[in-house]
């Protein structure tokens, strides 16, 4: 079974701080690990993915994520917070022969100006 | 990227009427598309696989005469919440798949959001 957990249910940061938000995933076979932004009243919309291939993802708005095997981790950061940041954002794993997504329970990131 | 539409992005209904939620992939064919369901301030969960042309594969816990799924061609599913009542207020977002397999890219609707009166 494949879990992901989010640390951190609220994040706020600064206008031009660095965005950290975490995740740690749990598979018994090797991960494709996600994350995902979703605005208010709105679907999701893929930020970036590791497939296996780099280690260090680079994603849409300047956003990247490096998977760390053995911390189990895939964190989202960001070098420089704006305010069309301020949004959930969710960590997601699956595997290769698995379509399903398992979602984290997200981060409501707040930018503070 | 490819898009999912989803209609209607909002509906109100009285207790124990019945609610159609369609999703549509736009520009590619969706063999497979998923339906999750989402309270407020809470992550999404998977309610079924739907698949064209067959039945759609429910989680467990998911009341199958309840949340009637359709996927009657490769661009269309069909969500209908059955005689619902308050509790089935909720956020419901589908998914659709590019091709098949974990290295498939998911694209998502909007989300339908469910109120019951």
């Amino acid at each position: 079974a494949q879990s992901v957990t989010q640390l951190g249910s609220h994040v706020s940061v600064s206008e031009g701080a660095l965005v950290l938000l975490r995740c740690n995933y749990s598979s018994s076979v090797p991960p494709y690990l996600f994350w995902y932004v979703q605005y208010p009243n709105q679907g999701l919309q893929l930020l970036l993915k590791y497939t296996s291939a780099a280690t260090l993802v680079k994603g849409i708005n300047d956003f990247e994520a490096e998977f760390k095997k053995s911390e189990t981790s895939f964190h989202l950061t960001k070098p420089s917070a704006h305010m069309s940041d301020a949004a959930e954002y969710f960590c997601a794993v699956s595997d290769f022969g698995n379509e399903k997504l398992t979602f984290g329970t997200g981060t409501r990131l707040t930018i503070i100006p | 990227g490819a898009v999912v539409s989803q209609h209607p992005s909002w509906v109100i209904c009285k207790s124990g009427t019945s609610v159609k939620i369609e999703c549509r992939s736009l520009d590619f064919q969706a063999t497979t598309m998923f339906w999750y369901r989402q309270f407020p301030k809470q992550s999404l969960m998977l309610m079924a696989t739907s698949n064209e042309g067959s039945k759609a594969t429910y989680e467990q816990g998911v009341e199958k005469d309840k949340f009637l799924i359709n996927h009657a061609s490769l661009t269309l599913s069909t969500l209908t919440v059955t005689s619902a009542h308050p509790e089935d207020s909720s956020f419901y977002i589908c998914s659709a798949r590019t091709g098949t397999g974990g290295l498939s890219e998911a694209f998502f609707g909007q989300g339908t959001r469910l109120t019951v009166v």
